[in-house]
């Protein structure tokens, strides 16, 4: 199975705040890469696919990169509604795996 | 409205059956693989099974094979997960997932239900 690494494990960022989580794949996964955010007691939403394909309705300020093994997601300037975990998961495989989630918190 | 709408959850003894459904609307369902995922309480995501836009593949865990089997029925527009053998630490919550493409590969997840609680416990 593919195994997905997100870091760091959490974040404290403040309002305003530029934000990158990574996400590094056990093994080449080419840009078979997608990020969620959920909310507590919420359903996750996708924010961006295929690396860096912003999902229709999702704020610019998202951004994705990387390929092959290596993946970022960058929030260009935190807002309050973007406190929530955020997951990596690969598609290459048929077997799909999320990385363990990295949780944005207030500082 | 565009939507997947679960049920079938609850509590249930150890090595016991319980039938998920997912109701789906407001798209052609007959044209999507679906999957199921879930989040044990506290914890990450963890995708369960997928099947494809037509039924004829699926695709589970490795902790679930043998023990869960997921459909699907197009005159319904609804997808299934029965699952046999439950144990703990099969306690989450589950959703539905909608993939982008029929195929079960290389798509993403871009809608999901708002999950319904398996809860595994004597």
């Amino acid at each position: 199975d593919i195994q997905m690494t997100q870091s760091p494990s959490s974040l404290s960022a403040s309002v305003g705040d530029r934000v990158t989580i990574t996400c590094r794949a056990s093994q080449g996964i080419s840009t078979y890469l997608n990020w969620y955010q959920q909310k507590p007691g919420k359903a996750p939403k996708l924010l961006i696919y295929a690396a860096s394909i912003l999902q229709s309705g999702v704020p610019s300020r998202f951004s994705g990169s990387g390929s092959g093994t290596d993946f970022t997601l960058t929030i260009s300037s935190l807002q309050p509604e973007d406190f929530a975990t955020y997951y990596c998961q690969q598609s290459y495989s048929t077997l799909w795996t999320f990385g363990q989630g990295t949780p944005v918190e207030i500082k | 409205e565009v939507q997947l709408l679960e049920s079938g959850g609850g509590l249930v003894q150890p090595g016991g059956s319980l039938r998920l459904s997912c109701a789906a609307s407001g798209f052609t369902f007959s044209s999507y693989a679906m999957s199921w995922v879930r989040q044990a309480p506290g914890k990450g995501l963890e995708w369960v099974s997928a099947i494809s836009d037509g039924g004829g593949s699926t695709y589970y865990v490795d902790s679930v094979k043998g023990r869960f089997t997921i459909s699907r029925d197009s005159f319904k527009n609804t997808l299934y997960l029965q699952m046999n053998s439950l144990r703990a630490e099969d306690t989450a919550v589950y959703y539905c997932a909608k993939d982008s493409y029929r195929a079960v590969a290389g798509g993403y997840f871009d809608l999901w239900g708002r999950g319904t609680l398996v809860t595994v416990s004597s």
